[in-house]
């Protein structure tokens, strides 16, 4: 599986729009892009994925550059809540999920 | 009731014991995956399986060892357990390859 970079951590205010970035430069053509999120001792939570196309849920947005090899995870409105770890995961179907350092995200009022 | 269970949620073993953590899904989904989390640290792959009956490591499988005999459920044991093996630990399950994973709450195992 591809390897991402993530920034290790971000910033943002209560209410206002996060984007966390991911890089995957490697990414091959059968490769999924995954968000999940990990907050404080909780098991991790599937947030979005998607392979080429930009795809929205009620919980975020997640935008894949036309060459795949980076994407960005948009929180609309983010609330003290979403404060956390996220991971941004590169799979093909039917593979390991593999998690890396992730992007702690402060949300701060 | 529906979901991921693993069990016990907290267990102090002592090292040299054996102890096996349970874990069990009731959606019949294909993938288990077993992971661990070290205080402060990401989540490392332990082992994972693709249906009953089949196994493979992840990225940290030394000192466990896991089964699939049944689809739903998915035990990892420690056989002969050893202090850096204190981790929290967390089973995970998905309906396919392509799909979201499901996270138990995790075990947090201390070994004295």
């Amino acid at each position: 599986d591809a390897k991402t970079t993530q920034p290790p951590s971000m910033d943002c205010a209560e209410g206002r729009a996060a984007n966390l970035p991911c890089n995957h430069s490697t990414i091959s053509g059968n490769e999924y892009v995954y968000w999940y999120r990990q907050i404080h001792s909780q098991g991790p939570q599937y947030i979005i994925h998607g392979l080429k196309n930009n795809e929205t849920n009620e919980m975020a947005s997640l935008i894949i550059t036309e060459d795949r090899k980076s994407s960005t995870l948009i929180l609309p409105h983010a609330t003290l809540r979403d404060t956390a770890v996220y991971y941004c995961i590169v799979r093909s179907d039917g593979n390991k999920l593999v998690f890396g350092a992730g992007t702690i995200l402060r949300v701060k009022s | 009731d529906a979901g991921i269970t693993q069990s016990p949620r907290y267990k102090i073993t002592e090292t040299g014991r054996q102890v096996t953590l349970m874990c069990h899904q009731t959606w019949s989904h294909s993938y288990m995956f077993w992971y661990r989390q070290d205080l402060g640290h990401g989540l490392r792959l332990i082992y994972y399986s693709a249906a009953a009956d089949i196994t493979d490591k992840g990225e940290v499988p030394d000192g466990y060892v896991v089964s699939r005999s049944k689809t739903e459920n998915f035990p990892l044991t420690l056989e002969s357990a050893t202090r850096s093996q204190t981790s929290v630990y967390f089973c995970a399950s998905s309906q396919s390859g392509g799909i979201e994973a499901f996270f138990g709450q995790g075990t947090r195992l201390t070994v004295v």
